[in-house]
């Protein structure tokens, strides 16, 4: 069983309009948890990562929210462009010593204008 | 220079070819990764360098080499693949081994097996 699920699975917003993306995790223990946007056949690039201390990070029209408590972590996009249509993946990575990062399977959103 | 480059973007090959992946980066960081992406799918690890070493191996087959010259590039050595290895193949680096430190992927290669 994965231990990081995104939902939706995939979304449809019209260009102007905000959508808020779900993370849950597992992963224990905790290090950090990234989101990512990865256009069509591209390398993911780095959106934010949050450590278990941080409760929200922008970088500018998104914004990521982490509750240590729950599990759960949720990227908010504002005022969405047709730029902004990729797939997010959230990353979770284990405690600090190891390598490994769980991958979501990915939200993939479509901006339509 | 905050980019990791990847060539080529795309290649196809037979299955009794030898091809490699290249893979560089000249941000000074010190461990490199190889990931597996199918369509639709997150990454896959594949392996992970420190400091020019080999650490981590994801129980990759043999078909799969990599290998780390210097500390800016890492290569993926190819041979006898089968289609089902097509794949996007992604390469990453990060300043340090270690989860504290963010990983910088590559734009890719679109690896078709035919």
């Amino acid at each position: 069983k994965n231990q990081v699920e995104q939902s939706p699975q995939s979304l449809i917003i019209l260009e102007g309009k905000n959508c808020t993306l779900q993370c849950n995790y597992t992963v224990s223990p905790f290090s950090n948890l990234r989101w990512y946007k990865q256009d069509t056949g591209r390398g993911p690039v780095s959106l934010t990562i949050m450590t278990f201390s941080e409760n929200t990070k922008s970088n500018g029209r998104y914004t990521a929210t982490l509750d240590a408590d729950t599990k759960q972590s949720s990227l908010h996009i504002t005022a969405s462009q047709l730029s902004d249509s990729a797939s997010y993946i959230c990353v979770v990575s284990l405690g600090p010593k190891g390598n490994k990062l769980s991958f979501g399977a990915g939200t993939t959103v479509t901006v339509r204008a | 220079d905050t980019e990791v480059t990847q060539t080529p973007k795309h290649l196809v090959m037979g299955m009794t070819n030898k091809k490699s992946l290249k893979c560089e980066q000249h941000m000074g960081h010190r461990a490199m990764y190889w990931y597996k992406q199918k369509a639709k799918k997150p990454p896959e690890l594949m392996f992970v360098y420190s400091y020019e070493k080999l650490s981590i191996n994801e129980s990759v087959p043999s078909r799969f080499s990599p290998e780390c010259p210097n500390s800016s590039l890492l290569n993926l050595h190819l041979h006898a693949l089968q289609p089902e290895d097509s794949a996007l193949y992604l390469c990453a680096s990060s300043q340090l081994p270690g989860n504290n430190y963010e990983q910088y992927f590559g734009p890719g290669t679109r690896l078709t097996v035919t």
